[in-house]
């Protein structure tokens, strides 16, 4: 079955940086993007960054974009998300989805991991 | 670019038939597919309902999807309510980004 598995949460001080991973199995991985999703204590749902199949074509919500990079190791089955400068407002669960397809466009997230927490604090 | 906006709450009784919209601000609502997703407390998100009305294999067919050009909105109907469904729904459509609704916590009473 379809299994994606994040880490790399914790405390991160202001202005710091951490890269998140999501290991997934159970699927031909190198056929599909892959998104993270982010979700504040109390909050709702916020899209972050989705990476294609092949690691060639990244996209990024406003709010990360020039502070977040998302990269791909097909090889590994692995996603890294790496967030710079960090404040109180990165803090979230952070969740790993998978697309429907390879590319970018208007679909859904049909697979979802488990989230890793990511506070910001001094 | 346009937001989707859902009511902050909804509940009803065991067995009763309960809908949440999800209205697009500015465009048609048919012109990107709406997608649903149902979050139980303490649990990530799942997929309930894609492309509008489609359902993953394994969600139940008390839970429809469906979309209102009156009123611009999309829908879910939850019906034969259960404790189990006591969770926060969210939509989510295409604008050249991903954009989610608020999210709607439903409470079956």
């Amino acid at each position: 079955q379809v299994q994606l598995v994040e880490s790399g949460g914790g405390v991160v001080r202001p202005g710091g940086s951490l890269r998140l991973s999501c290991s997934a199995s159970g699927f031909i991985f190198s056929d599909y993007g892959i998104h993270w999703v982010r979700q504040a204590p109390g909050k709702g749902l916020q899209w972050v960054a989705f990476i294609r199949f092949d690691g060639h074509n990244r996209y990024f919500a406003d709010s990360v974009r020039g502070r977040v990079t998302i990269s791909r190791d097909n090889s590994k089955s692995t996603v890294y998300l790496q967030l710079n400068s960090v404040t109180a407002e990165d803090t979230a669960m952070y969740y790993c989805a998978r697309d429907p397809s390879p590319n970018w466009g208007d679909y859904y997230f049909d697979y979802w991991g488990q989230g890793t927490l990511v506070t910001v604090s001094s | 670019n346009f937001m989707l906006t859902q009511p902050h709450s909804v509940s009803d009784s065991p067995g009763k038939t309960v809908t949440i919209s999800c209205t697009r601000s500015s465009g048609s609502i048919a012109s990107n597919s709406v997608h649903w997703y149902q979050q139980r407390p303490g649990s990530s998100p799942t997929t309930l309902i894609f492309e509008n009305n489609r359902r993953p294999s394994g969600v139940p067919d008390r839970f429809s999807g469906s979309i209102d050009y009156s009123s611009n909105s999309a829908s879910l109907t939850i019906s034969g309510l259960k404790a189990e469904d006591e969770a926060d729904y969210y939509c989510q459509s295409y604008d050249g980004s991903r954009v989610f609704g608020g999210g709607t916590k439903l409470t079956v009473l």
